[in-house]
């Protein structure tokens, strides 16, 4: 079955500072994968999706940016992060269904 | 009108109890439906998806109103367990081909007491 790992878990960064989180899956190739954000008490909002390796479509114009250098790896970036950036950041990825399974998440809080 | 809305909640109900969840939906062309579960400060998981006849898994229902565009989610004989946000999820019109991308809710918010 189909494992989805991110890290890190939990990360505090200073407003202004860059962000890489990493997603990665297991057991099962060319999936899409999915970046989403849920801030405090509010419901999933997707940032990013891929298709494929280097196919990356963006949701929400922002200061995040999303590439999938291999199959199964898929990573969120920003250059300068704000404030508002604050949330919980889930990485999900469907096999060519419509049933998406999430990794366990990584809580950003930007100070 | 939103895409998907619910109830917030939160629906706070004995252990033993029977409690129903309504979703609408906006997009009449939407073709697949799901259930998922979110425990405090997890990710969401799946807890079943919705079929046009109805679908039940152990104490949970699920049914579909198409004409209505109206989803819901039945739990009896609530455990302890249960406490959590559930959310529907319907696919969007406008996704991308081959993207399944799918429109969360955000979710109703169940406590079961003991």
């Amino acid at each position: 079955s189909q494992t989805i790992h991110q890290w890190p878990a939990t990360l505090v960064q200073p407003v202004g500072s860059p962000l890489s989180l990493e997603c990665t899956v297991e057991g099962t190739s060319n999936p899409n994968l999915y970046w989403y954000r849920q801030a405090a008490g509010r419901g999933l909002q997707l940032l990013f999706y891929s298709v494929g390796i280097g196919q990356i479509s963006s949701e929400v114009p922002q200061n995040l940016s999303a590439s999938r250098p291999q199959d199964r790896q898929f990573i969120l970036s920003s250059k300068k992060l704000l404030l508002s950036d604050s949330g919980f950041y889930l990485c999900a990825m469907t096999a060519h269904t419509y049933e998406q399974y999430f990794g366990p998440g990584t809580r950003l809080t930007v100070t | 009108r939103k895409e998907v809305e619910q109830d917030p909640g939160p629906f706070n109900v004995p252990e033993g109890a029977t409690v129903a969840f309504n979703c609408t939906y906006s997009n009449s062309a939407s073709q697949s439906f799901f259930w998922y579960r979110q425990d405090c400060r997890k990710e969401p998981k799946l807890l079943m998806s919705v079929y046009s006849s109805g679908n039940e898994d152990g104490r949970f229902t699920a049914q579909l109103n198409r004409a209505s565009q109206y989803i819901s989610l039945l739990i009896r004989d609530s455990k302890l367990s249960d406490s959590a946000t559930y959310l529907c999820v319907v696919n969007p019109l406008n996704s991308g081909a081959g993207s399944y991308q799918l429109t969360f809710g955000k979710g109703t918010k169940l406590s079961v007491i003991p």
